[in-house]
């Protein structure tokens, strides 16, 4: 089992629709999570982190995290074709060790 | 502000020829990594060094050495390059995470390597 998981898609949505993405992870001990997006060619870039249970909201990104099912998820509210992109979760697992999923391809249709 | 820097963008090497990856930061974090990033495999950390002065393995150390120059510099040596090593590398920094800092990761804008 692959310590974090995710659906390597394609995605795709219409714009304007929610586009769902999930990860799961398998350290118990694992700290802080994070969403970053990686735009083809370039270096990812932070969208968002969420360290507590629940939801945390900037914008229209919503991520959610459920430390009992080890499960990570963001939420991308009306979506753009600009949001189109690799969704990289990663977890931090340790003070130093982060570990990242395979990404997750997302394709908003005009 | 330049964040993290990475040199060179773009290298093409031979099998067994050797080259070092350079990495700079001046956000005057602690810790420093690099990745490497292939396709359906995601980032896999190299090495990392949590503060000056200390370097430790990560996932897919084998083929490469790093230095922690200063707190400034990390950087990546491939002693004797194979095709293997044809990847996107990835030098990041961060501080370490706690209630007040977020322990995001930030990225240079990588490093395309071909070894032929």
């Amino acid at each position: 089992q692959k310590e974090v998981e995710q659906n390597s898609g394609p995605l795709s949505v219409p714009e304007g629709a929610i586009a769902s993405l999930n990860c799961t992870y398998s350290d118990r001990g694992s700290q802080s999570f994070f969403w970053y997006r990686q735009y083809s060619g370039k270096s990812p870039e932070l969208i968002m982190f969420i360290y507590s249970n629940g939801d945390k909201e900037d914008g229209r990104f919503t991520a959610q995290l459920n430390k009992a099912s080890q499960y990570v998820s963001l939420l991308i509210r009306d979506s753009q074709p600009s949001d189109s992109a690799t969704y990289l979760c990663a977890v931090l697992s340790g003070t130093y060790k982060y570990i990242f999923g395979t990404g997750t391809r997302l394709k908003v249709l005009a | 502000n330049a964040g993290v820097t990475q040199t060179p963008k773009f290298q093409v090497l031979k099998t067994g020829q050797s080259m070092t990856l350079q990495c700079a930061q001046d956000m005057n974090h602690n810790s420093m990594y690099w990745y490497r990033q292939d396709p359906g495999m995601g980032l896999r950390l190299i090495y990392y060094s949590a503060s000056e002065g200390t370097t430790d393995k990560g996932e897919v150390p084998n083929g490469y050495n790093v230095s922690r120059l200063n707190k400034r510099e990390f950087s990546l040596r491939l002693e004797s390059a194979a095709p293997s090593q044809t990847s996107v590398y990835f030098c990041a920094s961060s501080e370490v995470w706690t209630s007040e800092n977020t322990g995001e990761l930030f990225f240079g804008e990588g490093s395309r390597l071909t070894v032929l």
